[in-house]
């Protein structure tokens, strides 16, 4: 089945570092890839997506590249704020019978001290 | 703001009780998804409801039930409760029937189980 690993955190960090947080994937099909971010006592918001390989997703300063060969969507920013502060899950969309299925990594808890 | 209405937000309970979880979703959207999300599991798919219909069934339980009403309202039911219940409890809608991936989330509902 399909299945999402992503790096375990809590991942500390100095207001302006780099931040990249791993995510490689497992799928039968080819599947759509998404970055969700929750922020403290939010839901999930879809921070971004990308639909095949080698497409770039990109929002809020944040990247993740579709690498097909490496079967991976890494997570980046250039330079990280303390309002970045929340947990970050990698997750795929993949087709299953009549649906899709989506399946989420564990999250990865940011925090960015000032 | 999603547009995604949970209620209530937090809930404390005894085990063996019942408890009923609802979610209005964003205005437009067909499908209803109920996802749990515990620190040892992380977040699993319950269950998708579309116009009043199960669409897909994930991980959940048989004391459990869930139902999509015509005004396309749902309610996550929770019956004879254990500890391990304890958990946060999230409604998600989308437009299509499809789970493509993008899914509105809401704040979730915080089960207590004592």
């Amino acid at each position: 089945g399909n299945s999402v690993t992503q790096m375990e955190g809590p991942v500390t960090l100095s207001e302006e570092a780099f931040l990249t947080i791993n995510c490689t994937y497992t799928a039968t099909g080819y599947p759509s890839l998404f970055w969700y971010v929750q922020y403290p006592g939010e839901g999930l918001q879809l921070l971004l997506k990308a639909t095949k390989a080698d497409d770039k997703g990109s929002n809020k300063g944040f990247e993740a590249t579709y690498r097909k060969e490496t079967t991976s969507f890494h997570l980046e920013k250039g330079s990280v704020q303390v309002s970045d502060s929340a947990v970050y899950f990698c997750a795929l969309s993949d087709r299953g019978g009549s649906n899709y299925k989506l399946t989420f990594g564990k999250g990865t808890l940011l925090t960015v001290n000032p | 703001d999603s547009g995604v209405t949970q209620t209530p937000k937090h809930l404390i309970t005894a085990t063996g009780q019942r408890v009923t979880l609802r979610c209005s979703p964003r205005s437009g959207d067909l499908s209803v998804y109920w996802y749990q999300q515990s620190l040892d599991q992380g977040l699993q798919f319950l269950i998708q409801y579309y116009n009043g219909e199960e669409r897909a069934k994930g991980n959940i339980l048989e004391r459990f039930s869930a139902q999509q009403f015509p005004d396309l309202h749902s309610e996550l039911n929770l019956s004879s409760l254990e500890l391990g219940d304890s958990a946060l409890y999230f409604c998600a809608s989308s437009t299509g029937a499809l789970n493509t991936g993008e899914l509105f989330f809401g704040e979730g509902s915080r089960l207590t189980v004592l």
